[in-house]
């Protein structure tokens, strides 16, 4: 396994602006999932790809969330007009297909700063 | 809904002393249980799990955890605790419906030389 790897690591941007962050999973896994980790907190369950369908997705993500999986590959997470609320540690995470429920492989994270 | 707690914010074990990390749960159906580490700016990393069988879950770095149904508990164990094992203990439930994990708030484990 060469892991899960999310781009960029850090990101620091202004209120109001875009940003958008990449997740590879790891490649045999068709599930990836999107995570939200506040200071103090748990991950907070965004959304879920199985292969490229959205299959399910938080309350938490606004209309100004959207995540994409074009190919069932890579997935981006993107987030417009940034409010100082959405700063946090975004992690992406993959598992295995199956029926049985496997273990989720998290990537190191995307730390978001909205100044 | 499914939920877990974890009631310690932070636990102070001394090296070498057995270490413990509590987690109670609250599911509707069978519980599908879940131990995580995060290491300071690293991912979370996958400790063990209970899906079914023996309530004794072996798992990494030398980590077993017990699942205790009547007391609805998950709790995480080492006999023997090493300063390198000093990091944020997340434990989780599977919610089947969604296929997400939900997350505990966290246990910071402090282990001194």
């Amino acid at each position: 396994d060469t892991g899960v790897s999310q781009n960029p690591r850090h990101k620091i941007t202004k209120r109001g602006q875009n940003v958008t962050f990449r997740c590879d999973p790891i490649s045999e896994h068709n599930r990836l999932y999107w995570y939200r980790q506040t200071l103090g907190q748990g991950p907070e369950f965004l959304t879920y790809f199985q292969n490229e369908a959205q299959l399910e997705k938080s309350r938490l993500l606004s209309d100004r969330f959207s995540a994409e999986r074009p190919k069932g590959s890579f997935s981006t997470l993107e987030i417009q007009r940034t409010e100082q609320g959405d700063s946090a540690m975004y992690l992406c995470a993959s598992s295995r297909p199956g029926l049985r429920i496997n273990e989720q492989f998290f990537g190191p994270g995307t730390r978001l700063t909205v100044l | 809904a499914q939920s877990v707690a974890q009631p310690e914010d932070q636990v102070n074990v001394a090296e070498g002393n057995p270490l413990t990390v509590k987690c109670t749960y609250s599911v509707s159906g069978n519980p599908y249980l879940f131990w995580y580490v995060q290491y300071p700016n690293r991912g979370l990393q996958f400790l063990l799990k209970y899906i079914t069988g023996d309530n004794l879950v072996k798992g990494s770095y030398g980590f077993e955890a017990e699942f205790n149904k009547s007391q609805t508990s998950f709790h995480l164990k080492k006999p023997s605790a090493l300063v390198s094992d000093s990091a944020l203990y997340f434990c989780a439930v599977y919610d089947g419906a969604t296929n997400k994990l939900i997350f505990g708030t966290g246990t910071l484990l402090a282990v001194q030389p």
